[in-house]
């Protein structure tokens, strides 16, 4: 299994210009998210899904889109590249059997280090 | 919703000492409290978790207990070796919801 993927690794863009970062888990998890990570901030969710066509937003969802077409992918978009958004983006994903709760371990991505200019 | 504090911000021990990083959350509803390790330029990774009908648990040179009542828990490190040094972040999630709230992390030094 190669766990939770993401592409770019790196990507600096120019103010205004728009782009989607890929996610991508082969283990079949329901939950899937986006975090940032910036210095001093920890980790903050930017939007989640609990399954395919289910998505919602988390502490830090303005200026990001996200859309769930299948379990596997769970892509983020930027709509307006601001240098605000400059940081370092988490995907991740867990499991969640149907009708219960999951405590189970969350897998995260290598990450996206995004510039804005 | 759920706020989870942690300190301290930056924590520097000797190779040896023990380390411990306390985290609080607010919402008593939450009942599954994670740690996790990230190495410098590395994803985080899970290193210990401990659910609300358990006070404490152990795993070799790492433990992590927990005061349901004062809404607190720590992660304690013992023998601290250079390769723990890494920001180790809590975790909060509260039953029936998914999200795990995170705090902002510790930056753990271990100097030989």
């Amino acid at each position: 299994n190669a766990g939770v993927t993401q592409t770019p690794k790196f990507q600096v863009l120019k103010t205004g210009q728009s782009m989607t970062l890929q996610c991508a888990q082969d283990m079949n998890h329901e939950y899937m998210s986006w975090y940032r990570q910036d210095p001093g901030m920890g980790l903050r969710l930017i939007h989640y899904s609990v399954g395919a066509g289910i998505t919602d937003q988390g502490e830090v969802p303005n200026g990001y889109n996200v859309s769930r077409s299948t379990t596997e992918d769970f892509p983020l978009r930027l709509l307006s590249a601001a240098p605000s958004q400059t940081s370092v983006y988490f995907c991740a994903s867990k499991s969640i059997p149907l009708g219960t709760v999951s405590y189970n371990e969350q897998f995260f991505g290598p990450g996206t280090r995004l510039t804005v200019l | 919703g759920e706020n989870v504090e942690q300190h301290p911000s930056t924590l520097s021990v000797q190779e040896g000492d023990s380390a411990v990083i306390k985290c609080t959350y607010s919402d008593s509803a939450s009942n599954y409290f994670p740690w996790y390790k990230q190495e410098l330029g590395k994803r985080p990774q899970l290193i210990i978790d401990i659910r609300s009908n358990v006070g404490e648990k152990k795993d070799q040179r790492i433990a992590v207990t927990l005061n349901k009542t004062a809404k607190h828990f720590s992660l304690h490190i013992t023998e601290t070796q250079p390769e723990d040094s890494a920001v180790y972040f809590c975790a909060a999630l509260r039953g029936g919801f998914q999200k795990l709230v995170f705090g902002t992390g510790t930056r753990l030094l271990v100097s030989p």
